[in-house]
């Protein structure tokens, strides 16, 4: 399994970025995926998760309406759009392969290396 | 949301010795559904136990999960140098998936 993200980087305050996970070595499609952010320096916090099928999409209260998870099974490639982005936001971001179909009741198997975003003015 | 507090915050041993770390959470996860991780400087999170209790692939015996109710912990047998990193509890018994803080286990 391999998992590898891009599209972190630094951006303003209010401003928008995607990331995106190019996921190899499993059927993609028949697994829930999630983001799972650190701080620098800091602990873990899960961000979101999307089902096998893209039927059961979740969000930490913290991006609610503000991230948007989805997945395109063709490209076997898992994204995060994020916008009205804040300082609080920055931190590395991890794509996670989660357990089969089912986004509910998920531990975390494979990570990927991880992208840094920095939101900063 | 359930909370999980880890302790102690930082556990300094030397090579061989027993690590041994708790994971408790704020109410009680009735599936065991608790797994941890372990993170190197630079690297990214590892699974190592799922299920309170079950190894994960390529998981040395070594390491070893038991708990139940609202406590679990995380026993090291003896410590290899590898072993010196950072160890996250995580519950997936209800949403949102919630991590504990974090036990950092260092060289004495």
């Amino acid at each position: 399994v391999q998992l590898v993200e891009s599209g972190g980087g630094l951006v303003q305050p209010g401003r928008s970025l995607r990331l995106s996970c190019a996921a190899t070595g499993f059927t993609f499609d028949d697994y829930a995926m999630h983001w799972v952010r650190q701080l620098p320096g800091r602990g873990l916090e899960w961000v979101s998760s999307i089902s096998w099928n893209s039927g059961t999409i979740a969000y930490a209260d913290s991006v609610k309406g503000r991230f948007t998870i989805s997945r395109d099974n063709a490209k076997n490639s898992l994204y995060l759009q994020m916008n009205s982005l804040r300082p609080e936001d920055t931190a590395f971001y991890y794509c996670t392969k989660g357990l089969e179909y089912s986004s509910s009741y998920n531990y975390l198997d494979s990570w990927g290396q991880g992208t840094l975003v920095t939101v900063s003015s | 949301e359930i909370v999980l507090t880890q302790s102690p915050g930082t556990l300094s041993l030397s090579p061989g010795e027993r690590a041994t770390l708790s994971c408790r959470a704020s109410q009680s996860l009735p599936s065991t559904y608790l797994a941890w991780y372990q993170q190197k400087p630079g690297q990214a999170p590892r699974l190592l136990i799922y299920g309170a209790s079950s190894r994960a692939t390529g998981i040395p015996d070594r390491f070893s999960g038991t708990g139940s109710g609202a406590h679990f912990t995380l026993t090291i047998s003896r410590l290899e140098p590898e072993d010196f990193a950072v160890y996250y509890c995580q519950q997936y018994d209800s949403s949102p998936l919630t991590f504990g803080g974090g036990t950092r286990v260092e060289i004495k």
